[in-house]
């Protein structure tokens, strides 16, 4: 079993939208990040997360420490958000920490 | 702000190949730096990591190797390339400490032939 694993794998939607998201993690991991990457491979820090809720534009991170869940939204979608959005964990003691990816979501949204 | 290069950007290389790929980091100093290959249709997976000069862990078995001659230069090498080597690349630094600033490099797309 995956020590982080995010649903679905693929989602398409069309523009205006509200998207959601979802990862699941297991014990062991500290902290929740929010990773987009672009076609080209290139990968963008959306969000980093241990408590609560976070938002940036029209995007919002939200984590619940004792389901070890963590959800991304996006509202009012766009077809430039189209990317692999993926949930990774901190892994280790601080100062040495590892990233544990999910398999990442394919999100396509159409115009 | 911290910047990472990564070099190259795309690289064909026949089975039994050296490979050496490079990746820089400025901006910080004493960074943890980290190796992730992602193989076509799959998640990251970390290769290796490293906390200081001369210090590497590796995560999984495997044909390649990694070394960190400078604070801020992280190089992942094979003396000889699998097929099995082929896919994306990606250097990663993160700041020491409790908020772990990061960052990610533009990666290297890799085909062995």
């Amino acid at each position: 079993k995956n020590e982080v694993e995010q649903s679905p794998q693929n989602l398409t939607a069309q523009e205006g939208e509200f998207i959601t998201i979802n990862c699941s993690y297991s014990v062991g991991i500290s902290a929740l990040h929010w990773l987009q990457q672009h076609p080209g491979g290139g990968i963008v820090s959306l969000f980093m997360l241990s408590s609560g809720k976070k938002k940036h534009g029209r995007l919002i991170a939200t984590i619940n420490i004792q389901e070890k869940h963590s959800s991304l939204h996006i509202t009012a979608s766009h077809p430039r958000d189209s990317a692999v959005y993926i949930c990774a964990g901190d892994q280790g003691v601080q100062g040495a920490q590892k990233l544990v990816f999910g398999q990442g979501t394919r999100l396509t949204i159409n115009p | 702000s911290q910047t990472i290069h990564q070099w190259p950007a795309t690289l064909v290389q026949p089975v039994g190949s050296p490979l050496s790929l490079e990746c820089t980091v400025e901006g910080t100093s004493n960074p943890n730096l980290y190796w992730y290959r992602q193989a076509a249709g799959r998640g990251l997976q970390l290769l290796f990591y490293s906390v200081g000069i001369g210090q590497i862990s590796s995560e999984v078995p495997q044909n390649l190797s990694a070394s960190r001659p400078q604070d801020r230069q992280f190089i992942l090498s094979s003396k000889k390339l699998l097929l099995s080597d082929s896919g994306f690349y990606l250097c990663a630094w993160r700041r020491k400490g409790l908020a772990g600033e990061k960052g990610f490099g533009p990666g290297t797309r890799l085909t062995v032939l």
